[in-house]
This record gives structure tokens, sequence and C-alpha cells, in this order.
């Protein structure tokens, strides 16, 4: 089965460190998302690209995070400097979307745990 | 994954009876919905999807039934197993060409064997 592979999957840093969280979309899916989920706010959308263009970062604290697509086989999710509010579950999702239709939703990674101390 | 909300709804069943979990979507814009399941530790994994001009939609053991007067949608899982034991997250899709999915706060299934 094709799947959406992020790296790490567990992460724990000092406040104040670089965390850099890596995401393998599946081939031929053109628009990646980034979700970060917690126990209080559930699924949050962060940023999301369609071929590789940023089409809405809105989500994202734009201070201390910053979301890239290097190329189509790569998608990073920065945070500089972590703070302990940052831990949560950061989800990768890619998805191939047509004009408007978007079939068979989203297929999502395995997450990135990140531990802020 | 992480489960969501520390008061998330928690629906218990029999193995064997038929379950289902009930959400209001938020958005009467929306034109694509889709369930999804949540077992510890793992991503979001994908159930079923339906467009808005549908009613009702089946998979295997699965059926979507999509009400749009109510912004209501609901997943029935019929003969439920241990294995379906999960968080279960609705999704909608507003039609406004990104194609961003907003998700549910989660219901947490139990089957009692």
């Amino acid at each position: 089965d094709a799947r959406v592979t992020q790296t790490p999957r567990h992460k724990v840093t000092e406040m104040g460190q670089e965390v850099t969280m890596r995401c393998q979309p599946i081939l031929g899916h053109n628009t990646v998302f980034w979700y970060r989920q917690t126990m209080m706010q559930g699924l949050e959308l962060l940023a999301y690209f369609r071929n590789r263009a940023p089409l809405d970062d809105s989500g994202m604290p734009k201070d201390r995070f910053s979301a890239e697509m290097p190329d189509a086989t790569l998608a990073t999710l920065k945070i500089q400097p972590s703070e302990p509010r940052d831990s949560a579950v950061y989800f990768c999702a890619s998805g191939l979307v047509l004009g408007l239709v978007l079939d068979y939703g989203y297929t999502f990674g395995s997450g990135t745990r990140l531990t802020v101390v | 994954g992480e489960n969501v909300g520390l008061h998330l709804p928690t629906l218990s069943v029999q193995e064997g009876d038929n379950s289902i979990i009930n959400c209001a979507y938020s958005n009467s814009a929306s034109d694509y919905f889709i369930w999804y399941k949540q077992e510890s530790g793992k991503g979001p994994q994908f159930i079923i999807d339906i467009r808005s001009n549908m009613d009702k939609r089946q998979g295997q053991r699965v059926t979507v039934l999509l009400n749009k007067t109510v912004k209501h949608l609901s997943l029935q899982i019929a003969a439920t197993q241990p294995g379906d034991s999960a968080v279960y997250f609705c999704a909608e899709n507003k039609n406004t060409g990104r194609r961003a999915l907003t998700f549910g706060s989660g219901t947490r299934l139990q089957v009692q064997p």
C-alpha cells in the first residue's frame, strides 16, 4: 500500500531548540497538509501545499513555524525556537486534487510526537 | 495519535451489535464529507466519503448518511467488531476550491467482547 512517511516518529527537545519534521507524500499526490493534534484542540490545520506551492498557512504561528516543500517528495515543518506549548502530534497528509474534485480523502502519515521540555 | 479532548464522547457497544456515530458539521457550503478512524498511536485512516449530492453511501460494513437540511452526518457500522474500537472523526471539505479538511472533535467507540 502507498503510504505517507513521516520522520522522526518521536522527538524530545529542550525549549528554544530548533525542530524539523519531515514528510514524504505519496508519489503522484499533488496536495500536502500539515495538521497538529492535541488533547484540547483536536486536529488543527497548520498549512498546506498544492503542486508544492503554499496555499494557506494561516493556522501556523508565523513567528516560529515554517513549512516548505523543497521538492515533490519532501515536505518539512520547522519550529524555531520551540516552546513547551508546541508539544503535540504533528501529522502530514497527502492527496490528489484535480480541479475541484477530491477523491478518497487524504492519506495521513503516522505522525511525529513532539515533546518540548 | 492523541485522543481528542478530555471529554471525548464515548459509545460503548457489544460485539456484533450495530453502531451509529453522529456528527454535526458546521458549514452549509461544505460539499464533501469523510469519516476517518484513528487507532491509538496511528494517524487517521480513511473509512468512507460522501458528496453533498448524495444522501447515503455504503461500503463494506459501513454506511454514511448525510442530512443537509440539518447539517448532520452519521456513520453506521454493522456487526461491530473489537477491531473497530477507535476514535472516529468526521471531516468536512468546504467548497472553496482549496480543499482543506476541517475535523470534528471525534467520538470514541468501545466494543465490548
